[in-house]
């Protein structure tokens, strides 16, 4: 029921691709959706983040699509940049008990060839 | 812009010792976390705390490792004794009230020889 569930595993995209990572969940009570990026020897770091009232969010070259009724949301980056080249892990929280509760997705490590 | 400070930054010990890292959350944040991260894997979560309380502990090895948050502020993660396995990054993240992000420090790089 907490698991979030993301594919692919790993992707390599040409310099101004799309890079396009996927995650499912099943527990509707989810109700926030985050994007981590991830570089090596660094800690995660928010990059976008979508609550369910919303199908879409967009920043900058980042947009995320987020399908309520398939719970399955996905995270794409629009004209891939070598300096894009991370880990990325999508995340999926509740409010259980009066505190936070997050569940992380494997991850995909991405790199952009030039 | 406040972070998350974490230290040290790489430790290295050996096997049967004891080792302690430590988190300073961001000022205000009433949520801390540990999570440990094993290469190419995602992070996982070890101890929660809200203020001074342990709110959810259930995938930390008790019989090793140990968390406090004595004044709700900053944390002390504790693993004795270290086993070769425990080689990982230790990640703290800290989180204001209600359902928002997580902030992650730069994490403690452990390695057990």
């Amino acid at each position: 029921q907490q698991q979030v569930k993301q594919s692919p595993q790993s992707l390599i995209v040409q310099k101004g691709g799309i890079s396009i990572i996927n995650c499912a969940y099943e527990n509707t009570a989810f109700d926030y959706f985050p994007w981590y990026q991830q570089f090596p020897g660094k800690g995660p770091a928010l990059l976008i983040a979508i609550r369910p009232d919303v199908s879409e969010k967009k920043e900058g070259r980042f947009t995320i699509s987020f399908n309520k009724s398939a719970k399955q949301f996905s995270l794409h980056i629009m004209d891939s940049q070598p300096g894009d080249s991370a880990t990325y892990f999508c995340a999926a929280s509740v409010l259980s008990g009066g505190y936070q509760k997050v569940t992380f997705g494997t991850g995909t490590k991405l790199q952009v060839i030039p | 812009e406040a972070e998350v400070a974490q230290s040290p930054r790489y430790k290295i010990t050996e096997k049967s010792q004891a080792v302690a890292f430590w988190c300073d959350p961001i000022s205000g944040h009433a949520t801390l976390y540990w999570y440990r991260q094993i290469l190419g894997q995602g992070p996982e979560l070890l101890v929660q705390f809200q203020d001074e309380s342990v709110v959810d502990d259930s995938q930390l090895p008790k019989d090793r490792f140990s968390a406090e948050r004595l004044k709700g502020v900053d944390s002390t993660l504790k693993i004795q004794p270290a086993e070769l396995g425990d080689s990982a990054m230790y990640l703290c993240a800290s989180s204001a009230q209600g359902n928002t992000e997580a902030f992650f420090g730069q994490g403690t790089r452990l390695t057990v020889v």
